[in-house]
């Protein structure tokens, strides 16, 4: 089964800053998922990626198939963007499984 | 009313209780999924609707029942349930079951059992 590995797990940086949070998994996959989850319970999915890089607005994500690696990148960083950032992949290689395999979120808090 | 919607948005049940968690999609999905957050632990997943037909059941113990009447309604009936149980429960859905299909989140049920 695939195991999922984010870092950092809590991150505190002042507003403006360049972000990086890093997503391991153990499994091949064909996609992985960024989710953003605020205070208060709410998910919202920023990507979903199968290969390479995707941008939206100062959110950027990539992802490296063969090194079982993904990055999430926030350019700019304001307090708004205080979250937790959520990885997902499939549970299995292959397909065999419907749902996603969350990793533990790395916990984002931007200071004015 | 679009979007994914779960009611009710709060519930505190004792353990001899029955209640039922209710989710509606509104986007023309044809997969539905019940999600288990507990404090400190990751996203768990529990059931998975396909077509109205459940594709995966995590393990869950059989005090939650999921029922998936058309592909736009999803239930978790709760019954006799544990404290350990008090969790947010989040429903999502997505086009179909697949890890290639962006999932949508429901805002979830703060369950508390006491």
């Amino acid at each position: 089964k695939n195991e999922v590995e984010q870092s950092p797990q809590n991150l505190t940086a002042q507003e403006g800053e360049f972000i990086t949070i890093n997503c391991s998994y153990s499994v091949g996959i064909s996609a992985l998922h960024w989710l953003q989850q605020h205070p208060g319970g709410g998910i919202v999915s920023l990507f979903m990626l199968s290969s390479g890089k995707k941008k939206h607005g100062r959110l950027i994500a990539t992802i490296n198939i063969q090194e079982k690696h993904s990055s999430l990148h926030i350019t700019a960083s304001h307090p708004r963007d205080s979250a937790v950032y959520i990885c997902a992949v499939p549970p299995y290689s292959g397909g065999g499984a419907d749902g996603l395999t969350f990793g533990k979120g790395t916990h984002l808090i931007i200071q004015p | 009313e679009t979007g994914v919607t779960q009611t009710p948005r709060h519930l505190v049940m004792g353990m001899t209780n029955k209640k039922s968690l209710k989710c509606e999609q509104h986007l023309g999905h044809n997969a539905m999924y019940w999600y288990k957050q507990s404090a400190k632990k990751p996203l768990e997943l529990m059931f998975v609707y396909n077509f109205k037909e459940q594709t995966e059941n995590n393990s869950v113990p059989s005090r939650f029942s999921p029922e998936c009447p058309n592909s736009s309604h999803l239930f978790l009936h709760l019954h006799t349930l544990q404290p350990e149980d008090s969790a947010l429960y989040l429903c999502a859905s997505s086009q179909e079951a697949s890890e290639n299909y962006e999932q949508y989140f429901g805002p979830g049920t703060r369950l508390t059992v006491t």
